[in-house]
């Protein structure tokens, strides 16, 4: 699976859209993005996925740049009850439950 | 639905003590998997199963045992435990493997092993 990088903590006021970076310029062209987030050490919860195309849900939007080398999740209007861990996850086509889970993003939703 | 249970949620155990993580759940998931994370770090991956019978290994799968009898439950093994195995434990599930959908995670077993 291709390495991630995301930075280790992000602000955002609460209301705001939240965006958050991820690079994985080793991506090859069967490897999906997953994002879940974490919040408060309680179990990860899932948040979206994509291959190529942009992809949105309830909970949020993701962004995959057209050579697919890094994406962006975005919270449309963040609270403060978003306020968690998210990890970007890059993952082959054959197994979606041996993730490789990095140190993720912090993200703080300020009043 | 429950979704994906673990037992306990809290656990202080002494050195060398042998016990066992529970973990079941009723979604009708083949693919299940333990990961353990340590402050600060991200979620390794211990053991997993594609289906009842069937288990392999993960990223750190040394001093713990696993075994799949049924679809519903998922037990992880600490044979003897080391001070090494504190740590939060996470139980998850998925109905494929495929990239088709999601992980669903239990709410973690934290382990102290004094």
């Amino acid at each position: 699976d291709a390495k991630t990088t995301q930075p280790p903590s992000m602000d955002c006021a609460e209301g705001r859209a939240a965006n958050l970076p991820c690079n994985h310029s080793t991506i090859s062209g069967n490897e999906y993005v997953y994002w879940y987030r974490q919040i408060h050490s309680q179990g990860p919860q899932y948040i979206i996925h994509g291959l190529k195309n942009n992809e949105t849900n309830e909970m949020a939007s993701l962004i995959i740049t057209e050579d697919r080398k890094s994406s962006t999740l975005i919270l449309p209007h963040a609270t403060l009850r978003d306020t968690a861990v998210y990890y970007c996850i890059v993952n082959s086509g054959g197994s979606n439950y041996k993730l490789t889970f990095g140190k993720g993003t912090l993200l703080t939703v300020n009043p | 639905n429950a979704g994906v249970t673990q037992t306990p949620k809290f656990q202080v155990l002494k050195t060398g003590q042998s016990m066992t993580l529970q973990c079941a759940q009723d979604m009708n998931h083949e693919y299940m998997s333990w990961y353990r994370q340590d402050p600060g770090m991200g979620l390794r991956l211990i053991h997993y199963s594609v289906g009842a019978g069937i288990t392999d290994q993960g990223e750190v799968p040394n001093g713990y045992n696993v075994s799949r009898s049924t679809t519903e439950d998922f037990p992880l093994r600490l044979l003897s435990a080391a001070p090494s195995q504190t740590s939060v434990y996470f139980c998850a599930s998925s109905y494929s493997g495929r990239n088709t959908g999601e992980l669903f995670f239990g709410e973690g077993s934290r382990l102290t092993v004094l």
